[in-house]
């Protein structure tokens, strides 16, 4: 079975600070995303990685920042974080990019 | 730019009853589509896909249907269980792109 990890299921941080979200995939897997969840408006792709090193830019991109140094780890930065950030935060990764797509159990995030 | 709605919003219903999910879809140039169940406070995880060549799937209880040309596509659920209390999402995945539309999600509780 396909195993996404979340180094954190819940993290309470302050206006300002630097915020690690730290994604683990375990099937060696090409492909991993960033999503952010909100009441009232779903999932949204914040974005995407399809190769080492490699990202894409999603829907949201605009506060966040990702790195991807090796394949199975991808890592998203909020590098001033803010309140409206607040959210929940879901990782996942896929075989081929356009294929099924294997979630992590999310962080939810509160920015204070 | 891909729009998804899932009407409706919340869904209550008797254990053993069988049951419809719609998803809707504004643009029909689309690769694939997907359901998801997601539990209070957890990741995703992935029920059925659908390509767009093919009219339905099925997974046990489960059978989804897509009409590409009409935006539509439905989640049937057979005799359904207190275990099948979720939030079912649908996600679109337009032709050349990368990454998934979601919609707003319907949750589903059945009542013992």
């Amino acid at each position: 079975d396909v195993k996404v990890t979340q180094s954190s299921r819940y993290l309470v941080k302050r206006t300002g600070e630097k915020v690690f979200l730290e994604c683990v995939q375990d099937m060696d897997h090409e492909n991993m995303f960033w999503y952010r969840q909100d009441p009232g408006l779903g999932l949204r792709l914040i974005y995407f990685s399809y190769d080492v090193k490699m990202k894409e830019k999603g829907d949201i991109p605009e506060g966040y920042s990702v790195s991807r140094e090796k394949k199975e780890r991808f890592s998203l930065i909020l590098e001033s974080a803010s309140t409206n950030q607040t959210s929940m935060y879901l990782c996942a990764s896929s075989l081929f990019i356009q294929e099924t797509q294997y979630f992590g159990p999310g962080t939810r995030l509160l920015v204070l | 730019k891909q729009e998804v709605t899932q009407i409706p919003a919340a869904l209550s219903v008797p254990e053993g009853e069988n049951l419809v999910l719609n998803c809707s879809f504004t643009d029909s140039a689309i690769y694939n589509l997907q359901w998801f169940r997601q539990d209070p406070g957890k990741g995703l995880t992935s029920l059925l896909l659908i390509q767009s060549s093919q009219r339905e799937q099925t997974s046990g209880r489960l059978n989804a249907s897509l009409d590409k040309s009409s935006g539509r596509s439905t989640l049937y659920i057979a005799a359904s269980q207190p275990g099948d209390s979720a939030t079912y999402l649908c996600a679109v995945r337009r032709a050349g792109a990368n990454n998934l539309f979601f919609g707003t999600g319907t949750r589903l509780t059945v009542i013992p």
